[in-house]
This record gives structure tokens, C-alpha cells and sequence, in this order.
């Protein structure tokens, strides 16, 4: 159980475009998810946080035009990176909770999209 | 505000020994939670170990165990009889029982299997 999946596993795109992830949990409705982006070799940096129907909460210094969250459905968030640059290429992981799991606290995560902007 | 410190960047071990990794966190929360994560070469993040803090008994789940020592504000995690597919990056992480519940890691060790 607990299964939470990231749609795609790897994208590359030109620079100037939109790319979309998603993320969906597959077994259990999540009342959060998460959106990190792992740096090689460090450790990961949470970017936002989203709540089924409300606005994301951004972390600081996170652009939340240019990372747009989106977390329609109580199985569905994804995360648009607008105008990507090369600098955005990246490890992006997502996460989810539910109060509804024994061990609400507990976040599992997705497999990750690399995402590599030419 | 919560901090985790993973002191020890690299660590390795023989296969079917045992290894302890270590780490420290400091919060000034009542009501917060432990954990371990493995990141193995997939980059798939896994849970390995959870810890309420109100629990005085340690953690177990199989081969791995955490000793858990909540006024010296220390959650190490020992593996037991090693195995090949136990190297990955070791992320130790936190969060608190209250608010928007947001996972503080630790810095990550990665853990080396030698055959």
C-alpha cells in the first residue's frame, strides 16, 4: 500500500517550454503532497507544499510563477515548470500523506522525473 | 525550527556485518516523528524506519533498528547482517506532529557494501 507514482520518469525539453509532472497516489487519497527537487549528490529541497483544492505554499526562494502547482483531486498534484531554462534541469521527487493512513505523518514518494532543459 | 545533522557523509561495511549510522536533530516541538529513508542508485526514495518520540521502545523492521535517545536528541539506525542491496544514500529526516508537517532532512550518508 502507500504506492505513489510520477508521470514522467525522465523529459527533455528546449529551452523557452512549459513541461508538466505529474504525480498521483495510487492506493490512498492524499491530503498533501509535496514537490522536492534533489540537487546531485545533496540532499532534497522541498519546494512547495499543496493541499487538495487550496493554493500551494511556496518555500522561499521557490518562483511560484515559474513552478506552477496545481492539486485538483485528492489523487492528483503536478507540477508545471514554465519557460524552463537550463537551470532548471533537475531531480524532481514528489510526496504524499494522507490523515487517513495509520501514520498520517508519514510521506511516501514518488520515483522521480530528471528533467534536462537544452 | 527543526535541524538534522548527518555527520558522516560516507560510510562502508562488509557484507553481513553490521553498521550503525548516525543522527542528531534538534526541534523545540513535543510532538514530532523519526525517520529513515534510503535512496538506492533508482533515486526512488524508500522509507525504511519510523519513530513516534513519544515511544520510549525503539524501532525495529527486520535486519534494521534505530536507537532512539530523545534527551541527547539522537535517532541512529543500525543494520544488521548486510547485504548487497542495502548500499544506497541513508537520508534521516523529521517532522513535527503540528502544522503543515513539512520532512526536515539531514544531509544523507551514503553506505558502501563491500562483497
Amino acid at each position: 500500500g502507500a504506492v505513489v507514482s510520477q508521470h514522467p520518469s525522465r523529459v527533455i525539453c528546449k529551452s523557452g517550454t512549459s513541461v508538466k509532472i505529474e504525480c498521483r497516489s495510487l492506493d490512498f487519497q492524499a491530503t498533501t503532497m509535496f514537490w522536492y527537487r534533489q540537487f546531485p549528490k545533496q540532499s532534497l529541497m522541498l519546494m512547495a507544499t499543496s493541499n487538495e483544492g487550496s493554493k500551494a505554499t511556496y518555500e522561499q526562494g521557490v518562483e511560484k510563477d515559474k513552478f506552477l502547482i496545481n492539486h485538483a483531486s485528492l489523487t492528483l498534484s503536478t507540477l508545471t515548470v514554465t519557460s524552463a531554462h537550463p537551470e532548471d534541469s533537475s531531480f524532481y521527487i514528489c510526496s504524499a500523506r494522507s490523515v487517513r493512513l495509520a501514520g498520517s505523518d508519514t510521506q511516501y514518494f514518488g520515483p522521480g522525473t530528471r528533467l534536462t532543459v537544452l | 525550527a527543526q535541524t538534522v545533522t548527518q555527520s558522516q557523509p560516507e560510510m562502508s561495511v562488509q557484507e553481513a556485518e553490521t553498521v550503525t549510522l548516525s543522527c542528531t536533530y534538534d526541534t523545540s516541538e513535543s510532538d514530532y516523528y523519526l525517520f529513515w529513508y534510503k535512496q538506492p542508485p533508482s533515486r526512488q526514495m524508500i522509507l525504511v524506519i519510523r519513530q513516534e518520540a513519544y515511544k520510549q521502545q525503539n524501532a525495529t523492521e527486520n535486519r534494521f533498528s534505530v536507537n532512539f535517545q530523545k534527551a541527547a536528541k539522537s535517532f541512529s539506525l543500525k543494520i544488521s547482517d548486510s547485504q548487497l542491496g542495502d548500499a544506497a544514500m541513508y537520508f534521516c529526516a523529521s517532522v513535527s506532529g503540528q502544522g503543515a508537517q513539512k520532512l526536515v532532512f539531514g544531509q544523507g550518508t551514503r553506505l558502501t557494501i563491500n562483497p
